[in-house]
């Protein structure tokens, strides 16, 4: 059965601090590894991996997979209260999107 | 990315009674996808919306309770039907554009808050 699991569950830090999340996954027919930020409801699009060791950068945001040990890690520098949000991580197959049950983040002022 | 919207944002239904949400794309789209976020979990897959064709259900759904229309490239809607309190989720319509052969990126319509009393 294809499974996604992020560690840790959740995480309180301080502004300013650097975190970084956990995925990890069993997936038939893996094509990619996606993360996801959900603040209310719709969660927005943060990377798509495909390749193992290729690192993807967005600001303070970064993500690497490593396709041999079935991992991906994101890592936030310099947190802002504004990240605050659950961070979900799912492996895509051929016709679906697999989803973790995400990491709460709360960085506090 | 595409803009994608959904209709209602949130409701409030008593049991036993149906409820529609429309979900519109600003462009066409190959895919489309219906997803539930029970509370405290993660995103679960309902049924690929295939265009002009019946929905593609996963393990666990069924057509009776969440059937699900695709008229065109650019709108589908799902039905929850017969509601129970178990039905109270998020409601998340996906797309997911393949023309230029980029597969699984898919991005999320604002949901709607179902709660059934």
């Amino acid at each position: 059965e294809d499974k996604v699991v992020q560690s840790p569950l959740s995480l309180v830090v301080h502004e300013g601090d650097t975190v970084t999340l956990n995925c990890s996954y069993e997936v038939t027919n893996f094509r990619s590894l996606l993360w996801y930020k959900q603040e209310k409801k719709a969660p927005t699009f943060l990377f798509m991996l495909t390749s193992s060791g290729i690192e993807k950068k967005s600001g303070r945001l970064s993500s690497i997979l490593d396709k041999k040990e079935l991992f991906s890690i994101l890592n936030i520098t310099a947190t802002q209260t504004g990240d605050s949000a659950v961070y979900l991580c799912a492996g895509g197959a051929t016709n679906k999107l697999i989803f973790g049950t995400g990491t709460l983040l709360a960085v506090q002022p | 990315s595409a803009v994608i919207s959904q209709k209602p944002s949130r409701d409030i239904c008593q049991r036993g009674t149906s409820l529609t949400i429309q979900c519109q794309v600003d462009s066409q789209v190959t895919m489309m996808f219906w997803y539930r976020q029970q509370p405290g979990q993660s995103l679960t897959l309902i049924a690929t919306a295939n265009q002009g064709s019946e929905a593609t259900y996963e393990s666990g759904f069924v057509i009776d309770k969440f059937p699900i229309s695709r008229p065109n490239l650019t709108f589908s809607t799902l039905t929850v039907s017969n509601m129970s309190p178990e039905d109270s989720s998020i409601y998340l319509c996906s797309v997911e554009d393949r023309q230029g052969g980029s597969y699984n990126e898919q991005f999320f319509g604002p949901g709607t808050r179902l709660t059934v009393l």
